[in-house]
């Protein structure tokens, strides 16, 4: 699976948009990008997921830019219960059930009021 | 939505107890479910995969003897840390998906604590 990079850490004003960029410049043709983030002591939660089109839910948006090398995860409007590691994630394992995801370090987001 | 469950969530026990870790897949089936590792201000290390009715696939470096799975049902793995040390406190978490393009699901993880 090709690797990302992420800045360490982000800040953010509660009510703000929380922008969080990825880079995944080797990121092949099967493989999706995956957000999941990780509140301390909890197990990663799934945020959001995409190929090569923008995704929204009612969490988050992912914007994927054209050539895929690299993404940004938006939180519309950042509370402080949105303070938490994310990570973002290349992984070909949207059409394989058995294949692990590998995380890297991920963004520390620090939510402020 | 997809719902994994692991249990206990904290344990504490002597050095040299065996240790049981559950991992279920609450409202679908998962043939293969992945255990990870994470250790303080770290992030998580992938363990091993468990695939239901056969052996578990270890990453290097992981003792199979040490961190035994089994993975009996399609909505069961447990991982033993047997002969617990130690070095071996950790918070243990698992992981599952649904389908194949559905994402993975992870428990709330085990918080491994050996005196």
């Amino acid at each position: 699976d090709a690797k990302t990079t992420q800045p360490p850490s982000m800040d953010c004003a509660e009510g703000r948009a929380a922008n969080l960029p990825c880079n995944h410049s080797t990121i092949s043709g099967n493989e999706y990008v995956y957000w999941y983030r990780q509140i301390h002591s909890q197990g990663p939660q799934y945020i959001i997921h995409g190929l090569k089109n923008n995704e929204t839910n009612e969490m988050a948006s992912l914007i994927i830019t054209e050539d895929r090398k690299s993404s940004t995860l938006i939180l519309p409007h950042a509370t402080l219960r949105d303070t938490a590691v994310y990570y973002c994630i290349v992984s070909s394992s949207a059409n394989q059930a058995g294949t692990a995801l590998i995380f890297g370090k991920g963004t520390t987001l620090s939510v402020s009021s | 939505g997809a719902v994994v469950s692991q249990h206990p969530s904290r344990v504490i026990c002597k050095s040299g107890t065996s240790v049981k870790i559950e991992c279920r897949s609450l409202d679908f089936q998962a043939t293969t479910m992945f255990w990870y590792r994470q250790f303080p201000k770290k992030s998580l290390m992938l363990m091993a995969t468990s695939n239901e009715g056969s052996k578990a696939t270890y990453e290097q470096g992981v003792e199979k003897d040490k961190f035994l799975i089994n993975h009996a049902s399609l909505t069961l793995s447990t991982l033993t840390v047997t002969s617990a040390h130690p070095e071996d406190s950790s918070f243990y978490i698992c992981s599952a998906r649904p389908r194949s393009n559905q994402p993975q699901h992870f428990g709330d993880g085990t918080r491994l604590s050996i005196l």
